[in-house]
């Protein structure tokens, strides 16, 4: 079944203790992207990357990290995770950048105490 | 600015079709309209798009007037498990501030009543 993987679901953590969302697809899509979800704020983007070793800033960069090694894997790493990045992250994937459409992953609902 | 217009709301019977409406009257040549949905804190599913001609697929149709100012996202035989947030959503090939230049709004929440 083609699908954009997020592993966690729940993640509760404190503030300064280095984490890793892991976000796989197999689709072979070459664009793959990361998303926040807060309340009265909609999607916002983290990052993206548009192929492997390409990767660029969206619109909310600040406090993390990503990196695309692999054509299916894109880690969202926070070196040093604060309580304002508490929130509803979203993986996402699409054959490539532009029209295409994109496939979201199922979340990861992160907490940082 | 926002790019899209949507009620905040709407309900609909079960079994009845749910017309959703979208304006967009800055909508520029070259930009797409997109249809997603999310069911409660899932993540968003893809519904549809379209330019300037009307679409359908196994999901729902997209109505696009001949002015593309405004849109109409239809599922024709509404169940419960369509009650999602909708987001009308419009977007260019490529655009600044991330490539896949999709911006979601705050969307209409569908809510299928049995």
């Amino acid at each position: 079944e083609a699908q954009v993987t997020q592993n966690p679901r729940y993640l509760i953590t404190v503030t300064g203790k280095k984490l890793t969302v892991t976000c796989s697809q197999n689709m072979n899509h070459e664009y793959m992207s990361w998303y926040r979800q807060d309340p009265g704020l909609g999607l916002r983007q983290i990052y993206y990357s548009m192929n492997v070793e390409v990767t660029d800033k969206g619109d909310v960069p600040e406090g993390y990290k990503v990196s695309r090694k692999e054509k299916r894997n894109f880690p969202l790493i926070l070196e040093s995770p604060s309580p304002n990045q508490t929130s509803l992250y979203f993986c996402a994937s699409s054959l490539s950048a532009g029209v295409e459409k994109l496939f979201f992953g199922s979340g990861t609902q992160l907490s940082v105490l | 600015d926002a790019k899209t217009t949507q009620p905040p709301s709407m309900d609909c019977a079960e079994g009845r079709a749910a017309n959703l409406p979208c304006n967009h009257s800055t909508i520029s040549g070259n930009e797409y309209v997109y249809w997603y949905r999310q069911i409660h804190s899932q993540g968003p599913q893809y519904i549809i798009h379209g330019l300037k001609n009307n679409e359908t697929n196994e999901m729902a149709s997209l109505i696009i007037t001949e002015d593309r100012k405004s849109s109409t996202l239809i599922l024709p035989h509404a169940t419960l498990r369509d009650t999602a947030v909708y987001y009308c959503i419009v977007r260019s090939p490529y655009s600044g501030g991330g490539a896949d230049g999709l911006t979601f709004g705050k969307g209409t929440h569908l809510i299928i009543q049995p």
